[in-house]
């Protein structure tokens, strides 16, 4: 069983910060997924890296594939109440089995 | 489209009981996946088909069984009820080509297993 290492596990932090989160696996993957979930919802689809050393940008939001394939970070610009919640990574290995990791609960404070 | 639907939304059942939950998608999607999401452990893969009259086994799938006898259904049973299995069940699907790549999460149903 492939495992994904998220850190950290909870953040809070003011409104306006920056902030980086991140995913770590012993394994290559073939591609990463980042979402974001709210209280009582489910996951929604943030971003998916394919190549080594990838960067995509979403408005305040950067998302790093590392060059090994083997890690990934969420890094968060200006911070806002908005971006509460539930940041999860997940790796797929293979074609059909898609593995999260533990997730990180980030709080923006007003 | 309403997407991904998920009934019943709560559930509490005893243990030894058995029950289904129900999860549809009128994406016409090809792949649909069951996870269950504990604290601090994510989502664990349960079960998954990547199309009708296919299912194979995930992470965790003892205690539970699918079926997929259509694009657009795929129920998860549980076979008799423990404590263990109290969670929070989410399905999810993904368009043909795309395997658990873009996938797309029902709301969820929150089971209590007393």
């Amino acid at each position: 069983t492939q495992l994904l290492e998220q850190s950290p596990q909870f953040l809070s932090i003011q409104e306006g910060e920056n902030l980086t989160v991140y995913c770590n696996s012993s394994s290559v993957f073939s591609s990463l997924q980042w979402y974001r979930q709210e209280p009582g919802e489910g996951p929604v689809l943030l971003v998916t890296v394919v190549t080594g050393g990838e960067v995509k940008k979403l408005k305040r939001l950067t998302f790093q594939f590392g060059d090994a394939r083997k890690d990934s970070s969420l890094h968060i610009t200006a911070a806002q109440p908005g971006d509460t919640g539930l940041y999860l990574c997940a790796g797929l290995f293979g074609n059909e089995k898609l593995t999260f990791g533990t997730g990180t609960r980030l709080t923006i404070i007003p | 489209n309403a997407g991904v639907t998920q009934t019943p939304k709560f559930q509490v059942l005893k243990t030894g009981q058995s029950m289904t939950l129900q999860c549809a998608q009128d994406m016409n999607h090809e792949y649909m996946s069951w996870y269950r999401q504990d604290p601090g452990m994510g989502l664990r893969l349960i079960h998954y088909s990547v199309g009708a009259g296919i299912t194979d086994q995930g992470e965790v799938p003892n205690g539970y069984n699918v079926s997929r006898s259509t694009t657009e259904d795929f129920p998860l049973r549980l076979l008799s009820a423990a404590p263990s299995q109290t969670s929070v069940y989410f399905c999810a699907s993904s368009g043909q080509g795309q395997g658990p790549d873009m996938q797309y999460f029902g709301p969820g149903t929150r089971l209590t297993v007393l």
